[in-house]
């Protein structure tokens, strides 16, 4: 049980154009889902908290405007990086809390999708 | 907000040897402390977690110690073996939200 899902797993595109990426828990309910950003040989950075229904919460340092979070349900939320650039290239990983976790801490984790950006 | 400091950054060990990763945190209301292996390319694998009112946890090769007063916690790897070669990340988590350490990459020799 609590898995999560992400697609695509790869996506390559082209510099200006914007990327869809959705995270789905499968088998649970996902009371907040969350959205990370790990870059070759570092640690995942949060960007981005998300509660269904209401307007994602930012880290410090990420563009609202550039990185678009809707949790349009709770088995369902997704990224869209705007008007990409190669800088944006990145591995980008969901997670989600399950609605049976009592204390909401434990996170799953998405199997991550690589945006590489021409 | 948190802050989570992980050490070493890279150990190299022999199979066999024992393994142990530290990881220090500043928020005294996190109560939640995973740690995730990670493979080249694939998602954080959950391998053991500890919340704020235990000590210490174990389960078969793996243990993990918290030190509350002192806001550290430990990973401990037995007997290692190269397939537990891989990047390690602790994560120190209040009110839901997880902050991680920066990694350690652990290589098992044969």
């Amino acid at each position: 049980g609590a898995v999560v899902s992400q697609h695509p797993s790869r996506v390559i595109c082209k510099s200006g154009t914007s990327v869809k990426i959705e995270c789905r828990s499968l088998d649970f309910q996902a009371t907040t889902m969350f959205w990370y950003r790990q870059f070759p040989k570092k640690s995942l950075m949060l960007m981005a908290t998300s509660n269904e229904g209401s307007k994602a919460t930012y880290e410090q340092g990420v563009e609202k405007d550039k990185f678009l979070i809707n949790h349009a349900s709770l088995t369902l939320s997704t990224l869209t990086v705007t008007s990409a650039h190669p800088e944006d290239s990145s591995f980008y990983i969901c997670s989600a809390n399950s609605d049976r976790d009592s204390s909401y801490n434990e996170q799953f984790f998405g199997p991550g999708t690589r945006l590489t950006v021409l | 907000g948190e802050n989570v400091e992980q050490h070493p950054s890279t150990l190299s060990v022999q199979e066999g040897d024992s393994a142990v990763i530290k990881c220090t945190y500043s928020d005294s209301a996190s109560n939640y402390f995973p740690w995730y292996k990670q493979e080249l390319g694939k998602r954080p694998q959950l391998i053991i977690d500890i919340r704020s009112n235990v000590g210490e946890k174990k389960d078969q090769r793996i243990a993990v110690t918290l030190n509350k007063t002192a806001k550290h916690f430990s990973l401990h790897i037995t007997e290692t073996q190269p397939e537990d070669s891989a990047v390690y990340f602790c994560a120190a988590s209040s009110y839901s939200t997880l902050t991680f350490g920066k990694g350690t990459m652990l290589l098992v020799s044969p």
